[in-house]
């Protein structure tokens, strides 16, 4: 299995609610991220995870609070969102992280509303 | 710090013709510079890096440490290739950043 398999592909969320999204992958990689990609934009790095440890928070806002339960799995917990939160949320895992090649989910496309 | 810089957003050229994607980094570090792709409706996957020196589907980079630049290059150009590229810097860190990207259409 070389794939990032993120859940949902489509996510409508208002501004109160509580959502998650998955990103799983089953290629034995140590490092895992997420990033928010806005449309005509590149990726922003958001978290990076290493050995299941959060290893870089770029100064993203509590109302997104990534988990990491395993070395397979990496959620991402958002709560009380804003519309220019709606984005495409990336998830990608590369085997340690330093200078080696990630692969990259198709993405989690979030509305808030 | 690490910043990739892609200067141009739009490039177009006409089957058959040579392309050249520019990047230029700033890292204080020693770099690893990657190529990635997105194809339509595709995800963002890698193309090249340059540790490896290999070259795929007919494109090659080239580090070039005094000039901090890794520029994309293929010396004609495939409709199939029309994609969004990014350029992307790691270090001796997690962070894996990407440039603005480069938008290559090629016309028929």
């Amino acid at each position: 299995d070389t794939e990032v398999t993120q859940t949902p592909k489509h996510l409508v969320m208002g501004m109160t609610n509580k959502k998650s999204l998955k990103c799983e992958q089953h290629m034995g990689h140590r490092a895992m991220y997420w990033y928010k990609q806005k449309a005509k934009k590149p990726p922003e790095l958001m978290f990076v995870y290493s050995y299941e440890k959060l290893s870089i928070n770029e100064s993203v806002p509590s109302r997104f609070s990534p988990e990491c339960p395993n070395s397979s799995l990496l959620n991402l917990h958002l709560h009380a969102l804003q519309p220019e939160d709606s984005a495409l949320y990336l998830c990608a895992s590369s085997r340690t992280g330093e200078g080696t090649e990630a692969f990259f989910g198709q993405g989690t496309r979030l509305t808030v509303v | 710090a690490q910043r990739v810089t892609q200067p141009e957003k739009l490039l177009s050229v006409f089957k058959g013709a040579p392309v050249e994607l520019k990047c230029n980094y700033s890292y204080s570090g020693s770099p690893e510079l990657f190529w990635y792709v997105q194809y339509s409706r595709q995800r963002l996957q890698l193309l090249l890096r340059h540790i490896s020196r290999e070259s795929i589907k007919g494109f090659t980079a080239d580090l070039n440490k005094g000039e901090t630049s890794f520029h994309l290059k293929k010396p004609f150009a495939q409709e199939e290739d029309s994609a969004m590229y990014y350029c992307a810097l790691t270090g001796n860190t997690d962070k894996l950043i990407f440039g603005t990207g480069t938008r290559l259409q090629v016309f028929p």
